[in-house]
């Protein structure tokens, strides 16, 4: 069965640093890219990063470019998500999700990070 | 990185089909048949129902199905069921400098 967990989210202050983690299994990790998506509460799904199986290209929306760092341990099967300088409009629901010719056909459970003083 | 455009609300009775658009560009939704589509209940995760256009995943019920026009990608949901009520949301492929998009949802009532 496939399964992705995430972690790592909680309450941080602007200006701010926080890591999130994505432990994959039911699956050969290695084989795929894998994205994170947020959803700020009450908004719809936001593509944030997204990073092929060998980590050899890496994407970024436009509103985290800069600011958040996506790196993968396939070795570990494990996703990561290492953001800095965080905006109060960065308070999202995180989301890790498998892709393949569409965004997510596997999606984690979601860690909430909220960023406020 | 412009979201795909989405109706905010669309709403049935029992029984009957809605159609929910999902309009992009020729770098998007036009250019690809990489079009899925998400049922997502309230505090849960996205759920796959529709990708590459047209094909349903392995346990998504055939009241669901897809199809693409132009730029436009729509959702079907035939013989609504209160269990259809939720927001759906569609995405693509683009060849813009960012591999994904998503609409900006549809939020699903059924009278």
């Amino acid at each position: 069965e496939v399964q992705l967990v995430e972690s790592g989210g909680g309450l941080v202050k602007p200006g701010g640093s926080l890591r999130l983690s994505c432990v994959a299994s039911g699956f050969t990790f290695s084989n795929y890219s894998m994205n994170w998506v947020r959803q700020a509460p009450g908004k719809g799904l936001e593509w944030v990063s997204s990073i092929t199986s060998s980590s050899t290209y890496i994407y970024y929306a436009d509103s985290v470019k800069g600011r958040f760092t996506i790196s993968r341990d396939n070795a570990k099967n494990s996703l990561s998500l290492e953001m800095d300088s965080l905006r109060a409009e960065d308070t999202a629901v995180y989301f890790c999700a498998r892709s393949r010719t569409y965004l997510g056909d596997y999606w984690g459970q979601g860690t909430l990070v909220t960023v406020s003083s | 990185q412009s979201a795909l455009t989405q109706p905010a609300s669309v709403s049935g009775s029992p029984g009957q089909s809605i159609t929910i658009s999902c309009t992009g560009t020729s770098s998007d939704v036009g250019g690809y048949n990489y079009v899925s589509w998400y049922q997502q209940h309230p505090g849960k995760a996205p759920k796959l129902m529709i990708y590459d256009v047209s094909n349903r995943p392995s346990g998504v019920s055939n009241r669901f199905s897809g199809s693409k026009s132009g730029n436009t990608a729509s959702l079907t949901i035939s013989g609504l069921q209160a269990e259809d009520v939720a927001d759906y949301y569609c995405s693509s492929y683009t060849s813009s400098s960012t591999p994904w998009v998503f609409g900006g949802g549809t939020k699903l009532t059924v009278l």
